[in-house]
């Protein structure tokens, strides 16, 4: 069974600072990436996605990520945070044997202090 | 160009009640996807619904709980007798199976959720 983990539950920074949020996954096989974010009160948007190709990936709002196969990992990056990001980032997983079905992890707050 | 719609957004139930939650995906789309999303934690599968068919209900509990994709119409997600443990939101997503699955490069569109609070 695939599963992900994201390893920060909270992460507090200030406006400008960098932002890394770690995401792993386990399964070997072929997989497709996301990442989404739920600002408070809304649905869940689609940050950015990986399907194939060039491993870094580019999203909306300055968002990227990276996909390294050998260390199953697909971690949210962002140079610079904004106090408009403070939202909830969840990592998502679909693969070649669970098609048809996402698998998300518990999800990262983050909170953007001015 | 309206999104995923999901209704009512806010729902409360005693014990022991039905809740029903609706949702009509986006235009063109004929895939629908219903996830629960308990307090603290991330969204978990419950099932995948194509017209009138059931593709894959392995994260459906399997009592009270039922689902259904009619030819016209919203998806249904149908919780009988609910328990307090049922509190949580309900996300239902879409997509246009076009790429026939998940893993050829489909993109799940999300709705606003519904919020249910059993008293």
């Amino acid at each position: 069974a695939q599963s992900v983990s994201q390893h920060n539950h909270h992460v507090i920074l200030s406006e400008a600072a960098s932002l890394e949020l770690g995401c792993n996954y386990s399964y070997g096989g072929t997989v497709n990436l996301f990442w989404y974010v739920q600002y408070p009160g809304q649905h869940l948007q689609l940050l950015l996605k990986y399907f194939s190709g060039d491993p870094l990936v580019k999203g909306i709002k300055g968002f990227e990520a990276e996909f390294i196969k050998s260390k199953f990992s697909f971690n949210l990056r962002k140079p610079s945070v904004q106090w408009s990001d403070t939202a909830e980032y969840f990592c998502a997983v679909t693969s070649d044997t669970n098609a048809g079905k996402s698998t998300f992890g518990d999800g990262t707050t983050l909170t953007v202090k001015p | 160009n309206a999104g995923v719609m999901q209704n009512p957004r806010h729902l409360v139930r005693r014990r022991g009640q039905e809740a029903r939650l609706r949702c009509s995906p986006m235009k063109g789309h004929s895939h629908v996807y219903w996830y629960r999303q308990l307090p603290e934690e991330g969204l978990k599968f419950m099932v995948y619904l194509q017209k009138e068919n059931i593709i894959d209900e392995s994260g459906m509990p399997k009592e009270r709980f039922s689902a259904e994709f009619p030819k016209e119409g919203p998806s249904i997600l149908r919780i009988q007798q609910v328990v307090r443990g049922d509190s949580a939101a309900y996300f239902c997503a879409s997509s246009s199976g076009a790429g026939a699955d998940l893993l050829a490069g489909e993109t799940q569109y999300f709705g606003p959720g519904t919020r249910l609070l059993v008293l």
